[in-house]
């Protein structure tokens, strides 16, 4: 059984232009949580999907990010007009339903020049 | 303040025990959570304990949770150099599914 997949496994975006990171669950898991780990900080929770929903969005900055989990395909965070102070590792996790254990995967290292 | 707090080194020799501490600080957190990170890699997930538990133990590692006092703490026995990580606290409230982290100890060990 897989775990959590994320790619790409790191990213470099200039100022401006957009960012997309992708998540794959685990087979069986139709939750997703994405976090942002900045430089010697612990992770911070921004959203939290199930499949075709938004659940949680409350740790999302209001513009320029948005998270989308469709029926197919993996879940997506997008980052758009990437800014300096983006820079940093995205993780995600995925749970089965009805569990407090999240999995995490490897993460995304996005780094904005 | 953070709601989850852990000092950020701990240094210990190989083969003597690890004792990583952390405290948060809602009183409604329903499982408390300890995860592990190598250089470069992402959060594996350690052990857990409901907030109903005092104490879980599984193969080296021990987890003794005082809700009085909202301590956590992990006990590493026999630690080895394979140990070497960031170790992260984390609790999760009733209300809702969101892990909150603190800052993350790094574990040197020592041969």
């Amino acid at each position: 059984n897989a775990g959590v997949m994320q790619n790409p496994r790191h990213l470099v975006r200039r100022r401006g232009q957009e960012a997309r990171l992708r998540c794959s669950p685990m087979k069986g898991h139709s939750h997703v949580y994405w976090y942002r780990q900045l430089p010697e900080e612990g992770l911070k929770f921004m959203v939290y999907l199930q499949k075709e929903n938004i659940i949680d969005e409350s740790g999302m900055p209001k513009e320029r990010f948005s998270a989308e989990f469709p029926k197919e395909g993996p879940s997506i965070l997008r980052i758009q007009q990437v800014v300096r102070g983006d820079s940093a590792a995205y993780f995600c996790a995925s749970s089965p339903d009805q569990t407090y254990e999240q999995y995490f995967g490897p993460g995304t290292r996005l780094t904005v020049t | 303040g953070e709601d989850v707090e852990q000092s950020l080194f701990l240094s210990v020799r190989e083969g003597d025990s690890s004792v990583i501490n952390c405290t948060y600080t809602d009183s409604s957190s329903t499982y408390l959570y300890w995860y592990k990170q190598e250089p470069g890699a992402g959060l594996q997930l350690l052990t857990y304990i409901f907030s109903n538990m005092d104490m879980k133990q599984d193969q080296r590692l021990t987890v003794l949770l005082n809700k009085k006092d909202k301590h956590l703490s992990l006990r590493i026995a026999d630690t080895q150099t394979g140990d070497s990580a960031i170790y992260f606290c984390a609790e999760m409230r009733s209300s809702n599914y969101k892990l909150t982290f603190g800052k993350g100890t790094l574990l040197t060990v020592n041969p």
